[in-house]
């Protein structure tokens, strides 16, 4: 298994400005991705986040809004930069641990206003 | 693409009873299947999981049933109790990718 540990847990943020989200595994991971839950819907994936190498993002995600670092085997930011109400939602990250389910965040609860 | 959906978005027992909440995959390379649960302000927990190469698989209280056929999976929880209640994602991924395309969920409520 392993323990994940997001922060920060929420935040309430100004539109057009910009938040970091750092996300922390207890282990060395190869994979580590980041989600977006939307309020009362499910989960959509935005990007791997690759270890020396630029993230892999899904169709509707862009690296000018969600920049990803992954700067070793532990540890992972997203940035969600000039937001708006709409980027407001639940952000997790997740890893999976070699051949194991994968394993999330507590989540970062935005609140853009 | 792959799509995941449910077929019921809330799913209401009584305490006691059996639940099984269904969910629906569209891609049949599909090869690895997690059901997750999520309790309010909390981050999804892993609750079980199942590869393509089996059918069905066991957990405490609660069952995974996979059908390669028409691409359909369920959860059966037994003797579901207050704790239970949350909600149930499942997810799909291609095996080598562990991308995981999540259901739109089914909010379980389980009566006293």
């Amino acid at each position: 298994s392993a323990v994940i540990s997001q922060k920060p847990s929420r935040d309430i943020c100004q539109r057009g400005t910009s938040l970091t989200i750092q996300c922390q595994v207890d282990s060395q991971v190869t994979m580590m991705f980041w989600y977006r839950q939307q309020p009362g819907q499910s989960l959509t994936l935005i990007a791997t986040a690759n270890q020396g190498s630029e993230a892999t993002y899904e169709s509707g995600f862009v690296i000018d809004k969600f920049p990803i670092s992954r700067p070793n085997l532990t540890f992972s930011t997203l940035t969600v930069s000039n937001m708006s109400p709409e980027d407001s939602s639940i952000y997790l990250c997740s890893s999976h641990p070699g051949d194991t389910e994968a394993f999330f965040g507590q989540g970062t609860r935005l609140t853009v206003v | 693409g792959e799509s995941v959906g449910l077929h019921l978005p809330t799913l209401s027992v009584q305490e006691g009873d059996n639940s099984i909440i269904n969910c629906a995959y569209s891609n049949s390379a599909s090869d690895y299947f997690i059901w997750y649960k999520q309790e309010s302000g909390k981050g999804p927990q892993f609750i079980i999981d199942i590869r393509s190469n089996m059918d069905k698989r066991q957990g405490q209280r609660v069952t995974v049933l996979l059908n390669k056929t028409v691409k359909h999976l369920s959860l059966q929880i037994a003797a579901t109790q207050p704790g239970d209640s949350a909600v149930y994602f499942c997810a799909a991924a291609m095996d080598s990718s562990y991308k995981l395309i999540f259901g739109s969920g089914t909010r379980l409520l389980v009566r006293p």
